[in-house]
């Protein structure tokens, strides 16, 4: 059971936006400490796909984009594509665990 | 371009301590702005973060694997290591290399190399 809550899954229709979303508590997220999204395909290492809350690394789509409010986090996903299907995991630090921690990871599925 | 890859037996008896390396290559290992670090994932399950060093070998680790964790760089070789001792079958996954910034994200990823604990 991770510190960070991920819904299980989420599905959108092709072009379609979807949110993921994460959710901590005041010994992680809502303690002020970044928030980091990774996108895993079956069979294939994560990449990374948000740093430090909004941040897109150099080829991420302007398509995704994170925020972060409170104790929670949220990666959007706009005009969604078939590519798109694949696992997502947020990332952040917790201080009760002195340890970065993952969320438990959300399978999009592209309808 | 930088690349990191896995090595490693990808079978270990229970009890026994899991080795495995990352080499990197495309860049070295001693920079300042980067940590090196281990994320496993268990078949079907999430990531776990297992620890990070630094190139002049201060470690941190998983508070939950500490004491069964170790890990240990060579610079000569542009290497890092884990060791994981006391091995159960809860140790089966596929064990990931990666760069690790101060935040702590990691952007660039070996390919993972599966480790499986059994006799």
């Amino acid at each position: 059971q991770s510190v960070l809550t991920q819904p299980p899954s989420v599905s959108g229709a092709p072009g379609q936006r979807v949110t993921i979303s994460c959710t901590g508590s005041s010994s992680n997220i809502g303690a002020g400490y970044d928030v980091h999204w990774y996108q895993q395909f079956p069979g294939t290492a994560p990449k990374l796909l948000i740093y430090t809350n909004s941040n897109r690394p150099s080829g991420v789509p302007d398509r995704f984009s994170g925020s972060k409010s409170g104790t929670s986090a949220s990666l959007a996903i706009t005009g969604l594509q078939a590519e798109d299907e694949a696992d997502y995991y947020c990332q952040s630090y917790d201080t009760s665990l002195n340890s970065p921690v993952f969320g438990g990871g959300t399978k999009l599925t592209v309808l | 371009q930088l690349q990191l890859q896995e090595s490693g037996p990808g079978l270990v008896k229970p009890s026994e301590t899991l080795s495995l390396t990352c080499t990197v290559s495309g860049g070295s290992i001693s920079s300042n702005n980067y940590y090196w670090g281990w994320v496993r994932q268990p078949p079907g399950k999430g990531l776990e973060w297992i620890g990070r060093m630094f190139y002049s070998g201060a470690t941190y680790y998983n508070p939950s694997l500490r004491g069964r964790v170790t890990m240990s760089v060579d610079t000569s070789k542009n290497q890092f290591s884990l060791k994981l001792s006391s091995v159960t079958a809860a140790d089966t996954a596929v064990y990931y290399c990666a760069r690790s910034h101060s935040s702590p994200y990691m952007d660039v990823w070996g390919k993972g190399t599966t480790v499986t604990v059994s006799s």
